[in-house]
């Protein structure tokens, strides 16, 4: 079964610190994407990223940054974690330019204390 | 940007009734609109999406109808059960491959 695997489900961390999300995909997919989902708001795009160290700005990007070292492998930082980023963080990937279809993880559910 | 405005953001429904939520999106370059299912606790999971040279999908109980004129598309759910309750996405594409989504709408199903 095809996977895209969110490293903490849950995670607390406090205001100031830097925080590490974690996303690995095993459908080798070109394109990986982080989403912020906000009661309201729906689902918001922070970055993308179409190949290995390339990356792109979606609609929300301040406040956060990515890496893409891999090509199975996502990473969303917050370089600065403050009360505002308490969210529920989702990564997906879908493949090359065409194909929309995204897989989604389960999501990480951060809480800036 | 892609605009994609999605309603309503609630639905309750009993068991074996249709039901039906609608978009809209504002850019008439996108040719493609996924519908995503999302349940307690996971992520969202693709059920249905229809590109723009089609103008109805179906998929047992579940259809999607397209309307490029209008910019709007809207998803059926006929014979609803229990467990289709959960909260109901759609998107659009917009730009490199991204998809912009609507807001969501929660449908609950009563026995």
């Amino acid at each position: 079964d095809v996977k895209v695997t969110q490293s903490s489900r849950y995670l607390v961390k406090r205001t100031g610190e830097k925080v590490f999300l974690e996303c690995v995909q095993d459908m080798d997919h070109e394109n990986m994407f982080w989403y912020r989902q906000d009661p309201g708001l729906g689902l918001r795009l922070i970055y993308f990223s179409y190949d290995v160290k390339m990356k792109e700005k979606g609609d929300i990007p301040e406040g956060y940054s990515v890496s893409r070292e891999k090509k199975e492998r996502f990473s969303l930082i917050l370089e600065s974690a403050s009360t505002n980023q308490t969210s529920m963080y989702l990564c997906a990937s879908s493949f090359g330019a065409g194909n929309y279809g995204y897989t989604f993880g389960s999501g990480t559910r951060l809480t800036v204390v | 940007g892609e605009n994609v405005e999605q309603h309503p953001s609630t639905l309750s429904v009993q068991e074996g009734d249709s039901a039906v939520i609608k978009c809209t999106y504002s850019d008439s370059a996108s040719n493609y609109f996924p519908w995503y299912k999302q349940e307690l606790g996971k992520g969202p999971q693709l059920i249905i999406d229809i590109r723009s040279n089609v103008g109805e999908k179906k998929d047992q109980r579940i259809a999607v109808t397209l309307n490029k004129t209008a910019k709007h598309f809207s998803l059926h759910i006929t014979e609803t059960q229990p467990e289709d309750s959960a909260v109901y996405f759609c998107a659009a594409n917009s730009g490199y491959s991204t998809l912009t989504f609507g807001k969501g709408t929660m449908l609950l199903v009563s026995p």
